[in-house]
């Protein structure tokens, strides 16, 4: 089966380090999605892509965060520079443009767990 | 604004008791999708179902139903005869009738089926 894949599953850093995660969405799909989940706001949506094109990123803290697609294969999200309250399971998603009865729209990753200490 | 509201945290039942799950949602579009998702202790998420508003039609699944009711604006999810690989965070979601729009999760609800 086809599967998202992140990288890396577990990173602990020092606040003011940069960190940066990546997804390999699935081969073909056209919308990526980039959330963040935490126990006290559930899964919020940072930013999402279609055709590497960014279409909404208001969720997403300006100032130390971006997200970009260099290419079909790979979306990054970065953090610059990271705090304690970044901690959290960061998650990425893709799915086709074109959906069916048979398909999900959303295919998620396994996740990355990011501790800023 | 779109919003979903999962007003139950945390539910305990013991196994084999039947359980049912609370969605409540807030749209104005009049197309639109709304999902279920898992997330068991192991931490990935795996969807469940999708509806969209035109389809008002209960589903089962094998021990999972679902009861879509647009008059309540409500999809609540029900697992009959529940166990132990039940437990889980269970999230409520819901889209706009574009394809590409962002899915918005409700805060979700952490199951505990008992022995």
């Amino acid at each position: 089966d086809a599967r998202v894949t992140q990288t890396p599953r577990h990173k602990v850093t020092e606040m003011g380090q940069e960190v940066t995660m990546r997804c390999q969405p699935i081969l073909g799909h056209n919308t990526v999605f980039w959330y963040r989940q935490t126990m006290m706001q559930g899964l919020e949506l940072l930013a999402y892509f279609r055709n590497r094109a960014p279409l909404d990123d208001s969720g997403m803290p300006k100032d130390r965060f971006s997200a970009e697609m260099p290419d079909a294969t790979l979306a990054t999200l970065k953090i610059q520079p990271s705090e304690p309250r970044d901690s959290a399971v960061y998650f990425c998603a893709s799915g086709p443009l074109e959906w069916d009865n048979s398909n999900q729209p959303q295919h998620f990753g396994d996740g990355t767990r990011l501790s800023i200490l | 604004a779109q919003k979903v509201t999962q007003a139950q945290t945390e539910i305990s039942v013991v196994e084999k008791e039947d359980v049912t799950l609370d969605c409540v949602y807030e749209t104005r579009d009049t197309t639109y999708y709304l999902f279920w998702y898992k997330q068991p202790p192991s931490g990935e998420l795996v969807f469940l179902i999708r509806r969209n508003s035109f389809d008002e039609q209960n589903e089962i699944s094998g021990r999972y139903s679902w009861n879509f009711q647009k008059s309540t604006s409500s999809f609540n999810f029900t697992i009959t005869a529940s166990q132990v690989v039940d437990s889980a965070v269970y999230f409520c979601a819901l889209s706009g009738g574009n394809r590409d729009d962002k899915i918005i999760f409700g805060k979700g609800t952490r199951l505990h089926i008992l022995p």
